[in-house]
């Protein structure tokens, strides 16, 4: 399998533009879920997806954050207008099943830096 | 609330030397926890995860935790570090969330420096 596929691998762009982030799961996965890695953050949980309907988006930030998974195979990270504070490495991660021990996979992120 | 802690944001030791990254954590329900690791550029990998069996957990590349109900602990340890165990290692529990399915609390990482 090829893993958790997130495009692009880095993003620069300027601010107030928009800025589209994009996942593909492992197949069989029905859990995905954005993460937001910086160094005074953290890795933050944005929202997760169980069977592609969004069950938690209390971590996305604010309006200008959305996300959807049209299908299995695919989910997007929105966000309108950027701004230079968006800049992180954003995380896609699937899981199989929803127990509790079920491991996350992660993609190998997309580095994005608003100017 | 579920969260974990992490005692110790940077960890630096001689190559062979022990390695211990310390977790604790807080959970209102039994837990489930696991050890990931990130290398530089890269996402987080699964380095072993205690499911309530054994309460010693054995991972790759030589690593180990122990469950410690009493002490709501979690630490990782390899007997001896090699160059390429540097990285960022990350401690999460998993708790119960929305719609009867379970997310992990992760918590603030330990990066481990390893010395020639």
């Amino acid at each position: 399998d090829a893993g958790v596929i997130q495009s692009p691998r880095h993003e620069v762009t300027e601010m107030g533009q928009e800025v589209t982030l994009r996942c593909k799961p492992i197949s069989g996965h029905n859990s995905l879920f954005w993460y937001r890695q910086t160094m005074m953050r953290g890795l933050e949980l944005l929202i997760y997806f169980n069977n592609n309907v969004p069950i938690d988006d209390s971590g996305m930030p604010e309006d200008r954050f959305s996300a959807k998974m049209p299908n299995a195979s695919f989910s997007t990270l929105k966000i309108q207008p950027s701004e230079p504070r968006d800049s992180a490495v954003y995380f896609c991660a699937s899981s199989s099943g929803t127990g509790s021990y079920n491991e996350q996979f992660f993609g190998p992120g997309t580095r994005l830096t608003v100017l | 609330a579920q969260s974990v802690t992490q005692l110790g944001s940077h960890v630096s030791v001689s190559e062979g030397a022990l390695v211990l990254l310390r977790c604790n954590y807080s959970s209102s329900v039994p837990p489930y926890l696991f050890w990931y690791v990130q290398y530089p550029n890269q996402g987080l990998q699964l380095l072993l995860k205690y499911t309530s069996a054994a309460t010693l957990v054995k991972g790759i590349n030589g690593f180990e935790a122990e469950f410690k109900k009493s002490e709501t602990s979690f630490h990782l340890t390899k007997p001896s570090a090699h160059m390429s165990d540097a990285a960022e290692y990350f401690c999460a529990v998993s708790v119960p969330a929305s719609g009867g399915s379970y997310i992990p609390t992760f918590g603030r990482g330990t990066s481990l420096i390893v010395h020639p």
